[in-house]
């Protein structure tokens, strides 16, 4: 079964720090999120990518993050400079044309110390 | 009002017993709904979509009521390997970015 697979799985950075997580989505798919979830609360949307442009970011996605394709198979998360609070799981979901549902990845959790 | 409400639990129930579910949502302009469940520190996986005529798979059945923006889930003859948090989800329209709520806590005690 096709997989959305992302790297690495931990993530342990110094604050004020540049990180790049990956994320490998299923190959047909078209459109492209990252979310992300502080232990304890809810999954919150960061922000959508469609034909090479941000379809939408929410309050989270400010300038300290970007997201960029690179090639035809990578989807990656930037964050510039990490903070503490920055410190969560990391989930990379896509979505194909001919259905609705998203499917994430096991995600990268990211520590900032 | 939070854009999707759940009762977060923790439910914890005998092997063998019916568990509901309940959400409700705040965007009447929502199309798509789901339910998501979620492993202790793993990803969310997609448990069922949620349909305006009701649905079921298998022990699991889903409610939708648009008019009263409701969700539920029903979780017939409980399982322990059904323990996990269920996320009630919400396609919030042109980019589909999902919306979740807090989950529910499932507990399945043998």
């Amino acid at each position: 079964e096709p997989e959305v697979t992302q790297t690495p799985s931990h993530q342990v950075t110094q604050m004020g720090q540049e990180v790049i997580l990956r994320c490998v989505p299923i190959s047909n798919h078209l459109y492209f999120y990252w979310y992300r979830q502080i232990l304890g609360q809810k999954v919150e949307f960061l922000v959508s990518f469609y034909n090479n442009e941000i379809s939408e970011k929410s309050e989270i996605f400010d300038d300290q993050f970007s997201v960029e394709r690179p090639d035809g198979s990578n989807f990656t998360l930037k964050i510039r400079s990490t903070k503490l609070e920055d410190s969560a799981m990391y989930f990379c979901a896509s979505i194909g044309t001919a259905e609705n549902i998203q499917y994430f990845g096991a995600g990268t959790r990211l520590s900032v110390l | 009002r939070k854009e999707v409400e759940q009762d977060p639990g923790p439910f914890n129930v005998p092997e063998g017993a019916t568990v509901a579910f309940n959400c409700t949502y705040s965007n009447s302009a929502s199309q798509s709904f789901f339910w998501y469940r979620q492993d202790c520190r793993k990803e969310p996986k997609l448990l069922m979509s949620v349909y305006s005529s009701g649905n079921e798979d298998g022990r699991f059945t889903a409610q939708l009521n648009r008019a009263s923006q409701y969700i539920s889930l029903l979780i017939r003859d409980s399982k322990l390997s059904d323990s996990a948090t269920y996320l009630c989800v919400v396609n919030d329209g042109a980019t589909n970015k999902l919306i979740f709520g807090t989950g529910t806590l499932l507990a399945v005690q043998p």
